[in-house]
C-alpha cells in the first residue's frame, strides 16, 4: 500500500491564482481531512469528509473548497490564492471511529 | 488561548540521554490523548494513544503518561537516538465537539552525537 499520497510536494503561486492540491489513499478509509500547519501553531482542520459525496467545514475553511467523488481521492482547491495561505498542507485518512489518522507527506505552498 | 500547550518549544540533548516532553491541556471532557512524531518534511506519525482511564502507555523507548486530574501528559524518551530528532505533537480529542482533534504546536527535539 502507498498509504496517503499528496501532490505536488512544493508549489509557488502568485496572489489570485487558483490551484488544486491532490490527495489520494489506497487503504479504503472513509474519513479524510485536510489540515494546514503554520509555524508555532498546531495543525488546523480546513475541511473533512466522512465518506464519498459528504464533506464539511473544519476550523479554517475560508478560501478553500473540497469535493469527494470517490473514496480514494480528496482534492483541496484554492479559489484565489492569498499570501495568508502560505503554509504546509497535510491530508489525512482513517477508518470510521478509528483512533489513529494516517497523514500524507505534505505540500509546501508559497503564495507571493 | 491554545487549548493544548506543549513545553519546551525546543530541546537539544546528547545521544543516549533521556528526556521528557510536557503537554498541558484544557480540553474537557476528552475522548483520548495522542502523541505524534513528525520528522522534518514528513507528516505526523502516531506514537501512542491513551483514553481517559489509562495513565501510561509505552511504544518501545517512548512512554506516555496521563494525569486526567491535572490535565497533564508527558512523553518520556529513553536512551535517545539521532533518529529521535523530530517534532513531537500532543493531540487531544474533544468529546464535546464530536471528537474534534485539538493539536499542540509541538516540541522540536534535536539529538546530538
Amino acid at each position: 500500500n502507498a498509504g496517503v499520497t499528496q501532490t505536488p510536494k512544493f508549489q509557488v503561486l502568485k496572489t489570485g491564482q487558483s490551484m488544486t492540491l491532490q490527495c489520494a489513499q489506497d487503504m479504503n478509509h472513509e474519513y479524510m481531512s485536510w489540515y494546514r500547519q503554520d509555524p508555532g501553531m498546531g495543525l488546523r482542520l480546513i475541511h473533512y469528509s466522512v465518506g464519498a459525496g459528504i464533506t464539511d467545514q473544519g476550523e479554517v475553511p475560508n478560501g478553500y473548497n473540497v469535493s469527494r467523488s470517490t473514496t480514494e481521492d480528496f482534492p483541496l482547491r484554492l479559489l484565489s490564492a492569498a499570501p495568508s495561505q502560505t503554509s504546509v498542507y497535510f491530508c489525512a485518512s482513517s477508518p470510521p471511529l478509528a483512533d489513529t489518522q494516517y497523514f500524507g507527506p505534505g505540500t509546501r505552498l508559497t503564495v507571493l | 488561548k491554545n487549548q493544548v500547550e506543549q513545553s519546551p518549544q525546543s530541546l537539544i540533548i546528547l545521544e543516549g540521554k533521556n528526556c521528557t516532553l510536557q503537554c498541558n491541556y484544557t480540553v474537557s471532557p476528552f475522548s483520548n490523548l495522542r502523541w505524534y512524531k513528525q520528522d522534518t518534511g514528513r507528516g505526523p506519525v502516531s506514537l501512542t494513544i491513551m483514553t481517559f482511564s489509562e495513565n501510561t502507555k509505552s511504544n518501545g523507548r517512548y512512554t506516555a503518561t496521563l494525569d486526567a486530574d491535572t490535565k497533564q501528559s508527558s512523553l518520556h524518551i529513553t536512551a535517545s537516538q539521532l533518529s529521535d530528532s523530530a517534532s513531537y505533537i500532543c493531540v487531544v480529542s474533544a468529546k464535546e465537539y464530536g471528537n474534534k482533534l485539538v493539536f499542540g504546536a509541538g516540541t522540536i527535539l534535536r539529538v546530538k552525537s
